[in-house]
């Protein structure tokens, strides 16, 4: 089955620096990558994600980028603000089939 | 209704016990999904329903787990003899659209003592 990693564990950033969290995944059928956001206590929530198709997704402070051939995608978040801080997950998907694996996540600090 | 719902948010059991987790998903959601998370760790697989039947259950730890979802709507997880290590917060995620997109309700945190 799929195996997602996700590194590092955990990252502390100063406020308005950028952040970035890496995954691999094992899956060469893998076509589907989402990244959910989750605070303390809260339920995960989807923040981006991007299909096999592209190389490359933007939605103002936060980027994803996906590398097939190397079986990585990463999340970058810039101008980080304190609302930032939570733990990410990334997921994968196998293209017919409707299963998520995600990986261990990532407590992000924004130090103020 | 507005978003997944998950009802006990909280439930302490003592080991040996039968409990029941009830999902709620958003209306009209056809994909139903049941999670398990651990401190620490992502949302492990357990379960996924289209409309009534259990698509892929492959997740399941072992026989003492079950689900049901019998109108395509509400679900409800099923734990027989409970021990501590499936002490957890149990996910329920509900899709409806081709994006993929997973709507987890805040869970169910279970307990064994």
């Amino acid at each position: 089955g799929e195996n997602v990693e996700q590194h590092p564990s955990t990252l502390s950033v100063q406020e308005g620096d950028s952040a970035v969290i890496k995954c691999t995944y094992s899956d060469s059928a893998s076509n589907y990558f989402p990244w959910y956001k989750q605070e303390l206590g809260k339920r995960p929530q989807l923040i981006i994600d991007i299909r096999s198709n592209v190389g490359e997704k933007k939605d103002q402070r936060i980027a994803v980028t996906l590398n097939k051939t190397a079986k990585h995608f990463s999340l970058h978040i810039t101008e980080t603000q304190p609302e930032d801080s939570a733990v990410y997950f990334c997921a994968a998907r196998r293209q017919g089939n409707e299963k998520l694996t995600f990986g261990t996540g990532t407590r992000l600090t924004i130090i103020p | 209704g507005a978003g997944v719902s998950q009802t006990p948010s909280n439930k302490v059991t003592e080991k040996g016990k039968y409990v029941e987790l009830r999902c709620d998903p958003i209306s009209g959601h056809t994909a139903l999904y049941w999670y398990r998370q651990s401190l620490g760790q992502g949302p492990e697989f357990l379960i996924y329903f289209q409309g009534t039947g259990a698509a892929d259950d492959s997740g399941l730890p072992n026989d003492r787990f079950f689900a049901v979802r019998p109108e395509g709507s509400v679900s409800t997880l099923k734990i027989q003899r409970t021990e501590r290590g499936d002490s957890a917060v149990y996910l329920c995620a509900s899709s409806g659209s081709n994006t993929g997109e997973l709507f987890f309700g805040e869970g169910s945190r279970l307990t064994v003592l």
